[in-house]
């Protein structure tokens, strides 16, 4: 079966220093990735995506991630986090002839402390 | 463009009631999708729709029912609202893109309905 594992369900770092969300999938093909980020009380917005084109990819607000498909890993960073980046992130993994459906991880909630 | 709207944005239900939530979007998507967030569970795919007239089940789809009369609606109905379908709901739409048979294509999502069952 494919899967999201977030590693951490919670990471606290200090503003201007590095951020590094975890996430590995499961999956017997070749998958699109995806991060998704949840303000508070707010819908979700797309980060970046990966789909089997460059293996680093780079989204908005400074966020990038890399595709390491010996590692099943698509790890979220950021070299030095702002206030405004306090909210929850999604890893999310989605398939070939699924209609496009997404399989959730469970879910990062990043704290950012002055 | 509005892209994705979800109405109502919160409403409270007694166990029983029944009440249908409404998804538009404005971006002639042709798929749409119904996602309910508990916490610590992430997203959980409802129902979804790969075009009008289609609807097809998703990972959790008990208890609901959706339809896809038109092409940018997409409704979902608790006819009968039990208090383990408290959550937040969640619609999304994309238009189909593939790479290599792998959806690429982002799903845009709405602001969320908060429901509470008593």
């Amino acid at each position: 079966a494919q899967s999201v594992t977030q590693l951490d369900s919670h990471v606290s770092v200090s503003e201007g220093t590095p951020v590094l969300l975890r996430c590995n999938y499961s999956s017997s093909y070749s998958p699109s990735l995806f991060w998704y980020v949840q303000h508070p009380n707010k819908g979700l917005q797309l980060l970046l995506k990966y789909t089997s084109a460059a293996t680093l990819v780079k989204g908005i607000n400074g966020f990038e991630a890399e595709f390491k498909k010996s590692e099943t890993s698509f790890h979220l960073t950021k070299p030095s986090a702002h206030m405004s980046d306090a909210a929850e992130y999604f890893c999310v993994v989605t398939l070939p002839g699924w209609g496009g459906k997404l399989i959730f991880g469970q879910g990062t909630e990043l704290s950012v402390k002055p | 463009n509005a892209g994705v709207t979800q109405t109502p944005k919160f409403r409270v239900l007694k166990t029983g009631q029944s009440m249908t939530l409404l998804c538009a979007q404005d971006m002639n998507h042709e798929y749409m999708y119904w996602y309910r967030q508990d916490p610590g569970m992430g997203l959980r795919l409802i129902h979804y729709s790969v075009g009008e007239g289609t609807t097809a089940k998703g990972e959790v789809p008990d208890g609901y029912n959706v339809s896809r009369l038109k092409k940018q609606n997409f409704l979902l109905g608790l006819e009968s609202a039990a208090p383990s379908q408290t959550s937040v709901y969640f619609c999304a739409s994309r238009t189909p893109g593939t790479s290599g048979g792998t959806s690429t294509d982002t799903q845009y999502f709405g602001p969320g309905t908060r429901l509470t069952v008593l």
